[in-house]
């Protein structure tokens, strides 16, 4: 069963670096997955996919500081030189052919 | 630009059905999939549904908490996918997203639309 474990919350500083981590389930390490950021009260935004051997590719108007990378079955998604926007729920989601699969989000605090 | 804007959330009472739609735009609807994912106040998101396009058979897939009780279709003519909800449960309670898909990722998300079930 395809399921992603996220920690459920990070902090760092302004103008610092975080990074976040998204677990696949053993016998899914070769997924895909796709990284979304839902700033307070409003709708989820993609911001990349990436590839089991950390090539990635952002959507539209993604700035640079966000970066993603992989090992084994962790996914990771990096922010450089944090901003006060950077505070947001971030989600990983993959999928199978009959199958969505969210993992539970990580709350980030910029301080 | 993709545009995705969900409608007829609202207040319902359990038990009852609650059909929303979610009108698009910017891109050519026949040639995606389409998601339905929600979220209850103050949790995660939840994959509830999607349809595929035309070109692999527009067939469903759904997640077990609403199998049997919630359906998608799509209306390729007018560019609109819709959730019809029944037997809703006040478990169902959420901001439901309608989403634009791109090879399996939730990539272009609408505004979302509310719904209560409550008595």
């Amino acid at each position: 069963q395809l399921v992603l474990t996220q920690s459920p919350s990070a902090s760092a500083s302004l103008g610092a670096s975080v990074k976040l981590t998204c677990t696949l389930t053993s016998g899914h390490s070769n997924y895909a997955i796709a990284w979304l950021q839902q700033q307070p009260d409003k709708g989820p935004r993609y911001l990349m996919k990436l590839n089991s051997d950390g090539s990635h590719s952002k959507g539209d108007g993604i700035p640079d500081r966000f970066s993603g990378s992989s090992s084994g079955a962790e996914r990771y998604l990096t922010i450089s030189s944090l901003q006060s926007e950077d505070e947001a729920d971030y989600y990983c989601q993959a999928w199978g052919t009959d199958i969505r699969v969210f993992g539970g989000g990580t709350k980030l605090t910029v301080l | 630009e993709v545009e995705l804007v969900e409608s007829g959330g609202g207040l319902v009472q359990p038990g009852r059905s609650l059909r929303l739609s979610c009108i698009t735009s910017g891109f050519r609807f026949g040639d995606f999939a389409m998601t339905w994912v929600r979220q209850a106040p103050g949790k995660g998101l939840e994959w509830l549904s999607f349809i595929r396009n035309k070109a692999y058979g527009g067939t469903t897939e759904y997640a077990a908490s609403v199998k049997g009780r919630f359906t998608v279709s799509r209306d390729d003519s007018k560019s609109i996918v819709y959730l019809q909800m029944n037997s809703l449960k006040t478990e169902d309670t959420a901001m439901y997203y309608c989403v634009r898909e791109g090879g399996g990722i939730t990539m272009f998300w609408g505004q979302g639309t509310l719904v209560t079930v409550s008595s």
